[in-house]
């Protein structure tokens, strides 16, 4: 049990569905992260919550929408997705922006 | 060059082995993280440090400000430490990965 909740696990959708990935934590920290991780290469940076306000966009593709309700909250939501994009979408979470970070186990998410 | 190089990318190891595993990099840190990935994909932090040493069970992060570097070390290795470990930076709000060392551990 990591303290940071992602639903759902697995994910297959085709490239004109729309869908959510969900991250939940109730650790009492005030920053959220999304990260992709493609086979073979390092975790990509994508979106960083602090405080609910969202702080960094890593010139992610507008298809990738996140949303931050509060602060134990976080969604991506996806549509229109390509091929490319599929990957592991790890959530993250941390008392203050810069510190030690929780990990979620991951949204293994497929495009047909 | 990448910021964060990590080595080596794979390693076999036998059980009861010692592990080193490295992490160099080439632009100023606030900290550096090393984290665990098992099969499956969930991540778990290991260490957040930002000078010296720590140690935790049989695992030992090690971290040289001044030659840029941190090293993971893993004494009498067990087969349940088969992973990828990744060695993150952190300067203020960046944060930087390393592409991951694989482990392998055979009984």
């Amino acid at each position: 049990e990591t303290g940071v909740t992602q639903t759902p696990r697995h994910l297959v959708m085709g490239m004109t569905n729309k869908k959510s990935l969900k991250c939940e934590q109730h650790l009492g920290h005030n920053a959220m992260y999304w990260y992709k991780q493609s086979a073979k290469k390092p975790l990509e940076l994508m979106f960083v919550y602090n405080f609910k306000e969202q702080t960094e966009n890593n010139s992610v593709p507008s298809r990738f929408s996140p949303e931050c309700p509060n602060s134990s909250h976080l969604f991506l939501h996806l549509h229109t997705l390509q091929p490319e994009d599929s990957a592991l979408y790890l959530c993250a979470s941390s008392q203050s922006r810069g510190g030690p970070q929780h990990f979620g186990d991951g949204t293994r998410l497929s495009i047909l | 060059k990448n910021e964060v190089e990590q080595s080596p990318q794979n390693l076999t190891a036998q059980e009861g082995e010692f592990i080193t595993i490295n992490c160099s990099y080439s632009v100023g840190i606030s900290a550096l993280h090393w984290l665990q990935q098992h099969p499956g994909g969930g991540i778990v932090s290991l260490f957040m440090l930002s000078s010296g040493k720590k140690k935790h069970g049989r695992l030992i992060a090690t971290i040289n400000i001044q030659e840029k570097h941190s090293s993971l070390h893993i004494t009498a290795s067990h087969p349940r430490d088969s992973a990828v470990y990744i060695c993150a930076l952190y300067n203020n709000n960046d944060m930087r990965f390393g592409a991951g060392t694989r482990l392998t551990v055979k009984p």
